[in-house]
């Protein structure tokens, strides 16, 4: 019962130009929603995150979307750079106060130089 | 700045056995969680646990358990090794218990099962 999917699991785009990564969920509880990069040999970073009060949040290259009625959240990377390469995990909780969070299977980004 | 630290990073055993994975949080973090990462998934939620008492439970089968000491590090056992727990543990930390405070995950420990 995957609650949180991201349907693309790898995505190239060329240095400079946009990455949009996508997730979707099918919880109508969850309100919290987070992203996650991971590198090889390495844990999850977080990188952004999202109340669902609010339908935008950006922090430098970086914006997360939320559309709530549509149960998708994406992740804009602008412009993408070549260390941006790596597994980018969507999660999401049932509040903030929740204890654990469901992720997403990941997209492998690839950013061309 | 020490971060979050796990312990052995690579493990290999038989079917059957058991295991114990080890976990140091970031300083001044009091909150550990484990979580199970299969090829090709996304990691699953074990366990938390906050000031040394267990604050939530995944899925997972009693064979899993795990405990948090008085410096806040933390152990994950589980027992009677099945092939299908072949995967990376990874451990995070954060201030408080709920994913507001955003986790800071380890590198994992890889736990091989033949």
């Amino acid at each position: 019962d995957q609650q949180v999917k991201q349907n693309s699991p790898s995505l190239s785009v060329q240095e400079g130009r946009i990455s949009i990564l996508n997730c979707d969920y099918t919880n109508s509880m969850f309100d919290y929603f987070l992203w996650y990069k991971k590198y090889p040999a390495e844990g999850p970073t977080f990188l952004i995150s999202i109340s669902s009060i609010k339908d935008k949040n950006e922090d430098g290259r970086f914006t997360v979307f939320l559309n709530k009625s549509a149960k998708h959240l994406s992740l804009h990377i602008v412009p993408s750079q070549p260390g941006d390469s790596a597994v980018y995990f969507c999660a999401a909780s049932v509040d903030s106060g929740a204890n654990n969070l469901f992720f997403g299977t990941g997209t492998r980004l690839t950013v061309i130089p | 700045d020490a971060g979050v630290t796990q312990s052995p990073t690579h493990l290999i055993k038989t079917r059957g056995q058991q295991v114990t994975l080890r976990c140091s949080p970031i300083s001044g973090h009091k909150s550990v969680s484990w979580y199970q990462q299969v090829l090709g998934q996304g990691p699953q939620f074990i366990f938390q646990y906050y000031e040394k008492e267990e604050r939530g439970r995944g899925n997972f089968p009693d064979r899993f358990s795990a405990r948090q000491f008085p410096n806040y590090s933390s152990e994950l056992n589980v027992n009677a090794l099945l092939l299908g727990d072949s995967a990376l543990y990874l451990c995070a930390s954060s201030l408080r218990t709920g994913g507001y405070y955003g986790y800071t995950f380890g590198s994992g420990t890889r736990l091989t099962v033949v």
